[in-house]
């Protein structure tokens, strides 16, 4: 699976936009990118999950150049909830693993 | 039920003791999946099941460690003669085994060998 490369850790302020690069440079053709949340003390939670251009849901956006070596969540209007560790996954079409990096740690302040 | 959950949420337990883990998935879910957390690392894959079926397990990290799941629905990850390394959060989700689909995670299990 395509090793994925996102920043450490990101802060933020309430209302702010926080975008979240992760770079795939081995994506292969059939490979998904998918995004997961976690909160501390629970387990990772689905946030977003794309294959190309950009896909929107009621929590966020994921932007996905035409190369698909890296892909980028948009998370609006932040607010303190949304502390927590985002990671940046690469899915085979055809496989079940789920391969977790260190993720990034968003601190989002007053 | 509504979601994954686990069991226990806790256990300590001292170097050498067997430990089990449960995991009861969403009702219907045929994929079934086991990760370890150590602190403040990401998720480290360690067995995957479809049905009854472990297709792969070179996640686990020794022989010390074993899984079984029946009647397609509950798991057991059974861990022998633990080791302080062995000190994690042991995370179970569950999928509807389609290729790419969503995974539901429970709460954990938090481990300590003393």
């Amino acid at each position: 699976l395509a090793k994925t490369t996102q920043p450490i850790s990101m802060d933020s302020y309430e209302g702010q936009e926080v975008n979240i690069t992760c770079s795939h440079n081995n994506i292969a053709t059939n490979d998904y990118i998918t995004w997961y949340q976690q909160f501390p003390s629970q387990g990772p939670r689905f946030i977003i999950q794309g294959y190309k251009t950009k896909v929107t849901n009621e929590v966020a956006s994921l932007f996905i150049p035409a190369d698909r070596k890296s892909s980028t969540l948009s998370l609006p209007r932040v607010s303190l909830s949304d502390t927590a560790v985002y990671y940046c996954l690469v899915e085979r079409g055809n496989d079940y693993k789920l391969s977790f990096g260190a993720g990034t740690t968003v601190t989002v302040r007053a | 039920g509504a979601g994954v959950s686990q069991s226990p949420s806790n256990k300590v337990t001292e170097k050498g003791k067997d430990v089990e883990l449960r995991c009861d998935p969403i009702s219907g879910h045929t994929a079934l999946y086991w990760y370890r957390q150590s602190l403040g690392q990401g998720l480290e894959f360690l067995i995957y099941f479809q049905g009854n079926s472990a297709p792969d397990k070179s996640g686990l990290p020794s022989d010390r460690f074993s899984a079984e799941r029946t009647g397609g629905s509950v798991s057991t990850l059974t861990i022998q003669r633990t080791q302080q390394e062995d000190s994690a959060v042991y995370l179970c989700a569950s999928s509807s085994g389609l290729a790419g689909a969503e995974q539901f995670f429970g709460p954990g299990t938090r481990l300590t060998v003393l």
